[in-house]
């Protein structure tokens, strides 16, 4: 079954500085990918997918992901962090022998510094 | 188009006590995902369906939670009797994928926060 690691449960950057938000996925067929933002008391948001083709993605509010099937890695990124930035971020893999289940990792809580 | 609807936004209630939640999915959304998402931890997914069908509850406690999804459209999950480990955020997501969600995006309401005290 396909699954979802998230290093790092909080990440901590300053206003203007580069986000890095790491993801790692198990599955031993091609997966979709997915990254989510969550704000306090809030529903999920589709920030990003890759589903097949170019593997530099680029998603909503300037974030961006890169997938690399030999680190088997989807690690999210932004140039310049925003305090609007800040909130949980999760990775997200979909597999279509599996049912196309969505499956979450843990989860990234994103701080940004003024 | 209208959004994933969930209500109750907030419950609190006692353990032992019985607790339903509602989903309403975005019209003609074949897939509809219950989620459990506990404090600092990631969605854990309960049940999926594809249109009135069960495709996987394989992590849904049958011995108190249930969930229907009637004529394919409006959903309920209900836990009964709730523990105090229930107490989380139920979510509802809906995708228009005709199995799972694929390579297309699953959207999410708001969620409902059950307490159990």
């Amino acid at each position: 079954a396909q699954s979802v690691t998230q290093l790092g449960s909080h990440v901590s950057v300053s206003e203007g500085a580069l986000v890095l938000l790491r993801c790692n996925y198990s599955s031993s067929v091609p997966p979709y990918l997915f990254w989510y933002v969550q704000y306090p008391n809030q529903g999920l948001q589709l920030l990003l997918k890759y589903t097949t083709g170019a593997t530099l993605v680029k998603g909503i509010n300037g974030f961006e992901a890169e997938f690399k099937k030999s680190e088997t890695s989807f690690h999210l990124t932004k140039p310049s962090a925003h305090m609007s930035d800040a909130a949980e971020y999760f990775c997200a893999v979909s597999v279509q022998e599996y049912g196309n289940k969505l499956v979450f990792g843990a989860g990234t809580i994103l701080r940004v510094k003024s | 188009e209208a959004g994933v609807a969930q209500s109750p936004r907030y419950k609190i209630i006692e353990k032992r006590q019985s607790v339903a939640f509602w989903c309403n999915p975005i019209s003609g959304h074949a897939t509809l995902y219950w989620y459990q998402q506990i404090l600092g931890q990631g969605p854990k997914l309960l049940i999926q369906f594809q249109n009135n069908g069960v495709v996987d509850d394989s992590q849904l406690p049958k011995d108190r939670f249930s969930a229907e999804r009637l004529k394919g459209v409006d959903s309920t999950l209900k836990i009964q009797p709730a523990k105090l480990e229930d107490s989380a955020v139920y979510l509802c997501a809906s995708s228009s994928h005709s199995q799972g969600t694929g390579n297309t995006e699953a959207f999410f309401g708001q969620g409902t926060r059950l307490t159990v005290v």
